[in-house]
Formats: structure tokens, C-alpha cells, sequence
């Protein structure tokens, strides 16, 4: 079973300052995916950015890029430039590699831009 | 693209009454998923659809919890009787195919807002 682990409830960052948002996790399946999710108050998730395990390079998507560390078993999430639409809960989610295995999300963490 | 359309957004309901919450996915999309997502918690899955059949419903309460997604477009989740433990955010999900398993985007639709007095 995969299990997600986030552990900071809450970050608070400058406007145009770069933030890490950790994740941990925990699998036995060999190929999985990671993947970060915003959701704003509005309560739908946005997804960001996505990570493979056999993925060579790690992952960017515009300001956001994955600071993937296999080894380690953790896939930080880092924004650089935080906007204050940054505002919102971050969620790290992993799925392993059968076809029914579930997205399994952590429990969040809560990023406030400050102006 | 449109994206994925959930109504209603939100429902209040007395506890023992029932109530449905209906999802449209993104067009193509065969595979659609149910969350249950809980005040300070992550979603958690309640039931998968492949076109329009049942892939994992092994976290959904039977007993109370019912979903079909009949000609494998859009979906019904039904909760009958409700109980004040139901109270939480229904999200509904789609991707385009389960064969790409897990590097396959979900998108998410969002959510009904359900509180149960």
C-alpha cells in the first residue's frame, strides 16, 4: 500500500520568494507516479505537476518543479516567484503501478502568500 | 476543453434523508472517479469507473453508498440513508484511460459541498 506523508499544516512566504513544500512516501511497487494538486478555496483541485519514478530528470511545469529524490523517498514541491494566487492547500498524491491501484493523497499543507 | 461539471455545489440535508450528486467528466474520458473528501484531510476514493463498468469500490459504504455511471459518461453518487459523518466535500475525477495506469492525470471537477444536520 502507498502512504503519503506531509507534515508541514503550514507555510507562510513572501510574495516573489520561492517556497519547498515537502512530501515523503512509502511503496513497495517498483514503477509509481507522484503528483502535486492545488486546491484553492474555491475546493476544486488543480493539478501541477507530475512525476515518474523511472523519470530520468525531474519534473518542471512553468514555476513549479519537483525536487525528486528517490533515494530518499520524498518529492518536494518548489515554487518559485510565489504570487499571492499561490494562496491554497497543496496536496501530494502518489499512484502506484497496476492499473486499479488508487491515487492516494496526503493529508495537505497550507501555503499563505503574504504581500 | 470544458471540464469536468458537478452539480449541485452545495447540499444540506437532515441526517436520514438522501441526497445525489451528479458528474459529467471531460469529453473522452473513460475513466471516472468518486472522492470523499473530509474537513483537514486529503480525498479519499470511494468508487472507480472504466467506461461503465466498476474497477475499485472497495472504500465505498455499501450500505449507504451507491453510484452507477450507466452509459459510461456521467455519474450519479447516491447516499441513502445520510449520517452526520457524511458531512465532507464530494469531488468527482476523470482521466483519459486507465490502460496508462499510474501516470495517468486526474482532473478534477469541483466538488459538492455536502453538510448533514
Amino acid at each position: 500500500a502507498q502512504k503519503i506523508t506531509q507534515t508541514q499544516p503550514g507555510m507562510f512566504v513572501q510574495e516573489k520568494e520561492a517556497v519547498t513544500l515537502d512530501c515523503t512516501y512509502d511503496t513497495s511497487d517498483p514503477s509509481y507516479g507522484l503528483f502535486w494538486y492545488k486546491q484553492p478555496s474555491s475546493g476544486e483541485m488543480i493539478f501541477l505537476i507530475y512525476q515518474g519514478s523511472y523519470d530520468q530528470q525531474n519534473a518542471t511545469e512553468g514555476r513549479y518543479s519537483l525536487n525528486f529524490q528517490k533515494a530518499r523517498k520524498s518529492a518536494n514541491l518548489v515554487i518559485s516567484a510565489s504570487q499571492l494566487g499561490d494562496s491554497a492547500m497543496y496536496f501530494c498524491a502518489m499512484r502506484g503501478q497496476g492499473g486499479s491501484e488508487k491515487l492516494v493523497f496526503g493529508k495537505g499543507m497550507k501555503l499563505t502568500v503574504n504581500p | 476543453e470544458a471540464g469536468v461539471a458537478q452539480s449541485p455545489r452545495y447540499k444540506i440535508i437532515e441526517k436520514r434523508q438522501s441526497v445525489a450528486f451528479w458528474c459529467n467528466p471531460i469529453s473522452g474520458h473513460a475513466t471516472l472517479y468518486w472522492y470523499q473528501q473530509i474537513l483537514g484531510q486529503g480525498p479519499k476514493l470511494l468508487i472507480q469507473f472504466q467506461n461503465n463498468g466498476v474497477v475499485d469500490d472497495s472504500q465505498l459504504p455499501k450500505d449507504r453508498f451507491s453510484a452507477e455511471r450507466l452509459k459510461g459518461v456521467d455519474s450519479t453518487l447516491k447516499i441513502q440513508p445520510a449520517k452526520l459523518e457524511d458531512s465532507a466535500v464530494y469531488l468527482c475525477a476523470s482521466s483519459l484511460d486507465l490502460a496508462l495506469a499510474f501516470r495517468e492525470t486526474q482532473y478534477f471537477g469541483p466538488g459538492t459541498r455536502l453538510l448533514v444536520l
